[in-house]
């Protein structure tokens, strides 16, 4: 299984908006609505931040926000602010009953 | 709440076998409502999924490692473990085991990741 594409990086400054993409294939993304995304800040353990493509875990804010179009997800993040700057990484679940990550995005928030 | 906990050793020789264990606490590991993963990520790289146990006792692994690759678990400790065969100096990462949420099949809960070097 290939690993989802995502953009290396993006970047926003603060009260902006930033989308970051992650491309499947119709085994994962476009099979399921088992996407989720996960925030990494450097140093730490993976959190997670959306489940089955639009939920928020209790204690994500709601400027987290996530959809999908056929094969690809989107995690949209709004109101960018300094704390928001981590990788994030998407996940599916997949037609053989595996799981396959993206390979990271790094946010910068400028 | 569920709380994850990784040990074993932080160095491996290379070709031999990296053992690790995952403590769950808060909560039974035999429960049908979450199920249990191995993830690792390799020094200033991605996360790659290692593969998954269900509280039935079925395993799923990536494609990748899968010839290298068993999970298990011992209820009597509340734990589940992973063993990888035959490692290399590629192998060398941060080791992290995950709670799946049986519902909506995500990573809920991690634990604080340990580091394993292969190195002889």
């Amino acid at each position: 299984q290939s690993a989802l594409t995502q953009p290396p990086s993006v970047s926003g400054s603060p009260g902006q908006s930033v989308t970051i993409s992650c491309t499947g294939t119709s085994s994962d993304v476009g099979s399921y609505n088992r996407v989720s995304w996960y925030q990494q800040p450097p140093g730490t353990a993976p959190k997670l931040m959306i489940y089955e493509v639009s939920n928020r875990p209790s204690g994500v804010p709601d400027r987290f926000s996530g959809s999908k179009s056929g094969n690809t997800a989107s995690l949209t993040i709004s109101g960018l602010q300094a704390e928001d700057e981590a990788d994030y990484y998407c996940s599916s679940y997949t037609s053989s009953s595996t799981f396959v990550f993206g390979g990271g995005t790094k946010l910068t928030v400028l | 709440q569920l709380q994850l906990q990784e040990s074993g050793p932080g160095l491996v020789k290379p070709s031999e076998t990296l053992s690790l264990t995952c403590t769950v606490s808060g909560g039974s590991i035999s429960s049908s409502s979450y199920y249990w993963g191995w993830i690792r990520q390799p020094p200033g790289k991605g996360l790659e999924w290692i593969g998954s146990i269900y509280y039935s006792g079925s395993t799923y692994y990536n494609p990748s490692l899968k010839s290298r690759v068993t999970i298990s678990v011992d209820t009597s400790k509340n734990q589940f473990s992973l063993k990888l065969s035959s490692v290399t100096a590629a192998d060398t990462a941060v080791y992290y085991c995950a709670s799946v949420d049986g519902d909506y099949v995500a990573f809920d809960i991690w634990g604080q990741g340990t580091m394993v070097t292969v190195s002889s």
